[in-house]
């Protein structure tokens, strides 16, 4: 059964950081992972989809890499602002199709 | 990217009583929609995997007469909290899948319930 690890499961740091997100799995055999971003009662907003066959993908300020060997996956946020603020998360989809999810980071950016 | 949309958002209810939250993909047919429970700080728990026109498949611990799920078609999946409990009380949240394969995953913004 796939089991996803993020880690650290939160972070407070001051406006204008550069942060890396850990997101680990147990089983390498998965078609993609999502990151995704949730704010305090609100449902996920897709942040970046990787597919197995790639190892990055951009959009903006984030960096999503993805090694499938070793089961990991990792989020940057560049020049990080209060609005990033909220709890990420990552999501594999392996043979089953079912997004398995990981508890997320709660980050705080304070200006 | 696609849309989903989920209703209602916020929903309060007497204990006994029963609870539909409506999924619903807007510009594209979902041929499978997952349903999830959040509780407060923790992760997204899968509860069910429903493919259209066909019974939902529970996870373990699911009870399907409590938690009726119904994929009538292509962009409308329900699901029905029946004899609501206050420990019931959750944030409920689908997704929709255009194809089972390669595609992204897209989720609703999620049905706060709480039951009293």
């Amino acid at each position: 059964k796939q089991e996803v690890t993020q880690i650290p499961a939160a972070l407070s740091v001051p406006e204008g950081e550069n942060l890396v997100l850990n997101c680990s799995f147990t089983d390498s055999a998965i078609y993609n992972l999502q990151w995704f971003r949730q704010d305090p009662g609100k449902g996920l907003t897709s942040l970046l989809l990787i597919q197995s066959s790639q190892r990055e993908q951009t959009s903006g300020r984030l960096n999503a890499s993805l090694d499938k060997s070793s089961g990991r996956s990792t989020l940057y946020i560049a020049a990080s602002q209060p609005g990033d603020s909220a709890t990420y998360l990552c999501a594999v989809r392996g043979g089953s199709y079912i997004p398995t999810f990981g508890r997320g980071t709660s980050l705080i950016v304070h200006p | 990217g696609a849309v989903v949309s989920q209703h209602p958002s916020r929903v309060i209810c007497k204990s006994g009583t029963s609870v539909k939250i409506e999924c619903r993909s807007l510009d594209f047919q979902a041929t499978t929609m997952f349903w999830y429970r959040q509780f407060p700080k923790q992760s997204l728990m899968l509860m069910a995997t429903s493919n259209e026109g066909s019974k939902a498949t529970y996870e373990q611990g699911v009870e399907k007469d409590k938690f009726l799920i119904n994929h009538a078609s292509l962009t409308l999946s329900t699901l029905t909290v029946t004899s609501a409990h206050p420990e019931d009380s959750s944030f409920y949240i689908c997704s929709a899948i255009l194809q089972t394969g390669y595609t992204e995953a897209f989720f609703g913004q999620g049905t706060r319930l709480t039951v009293v």
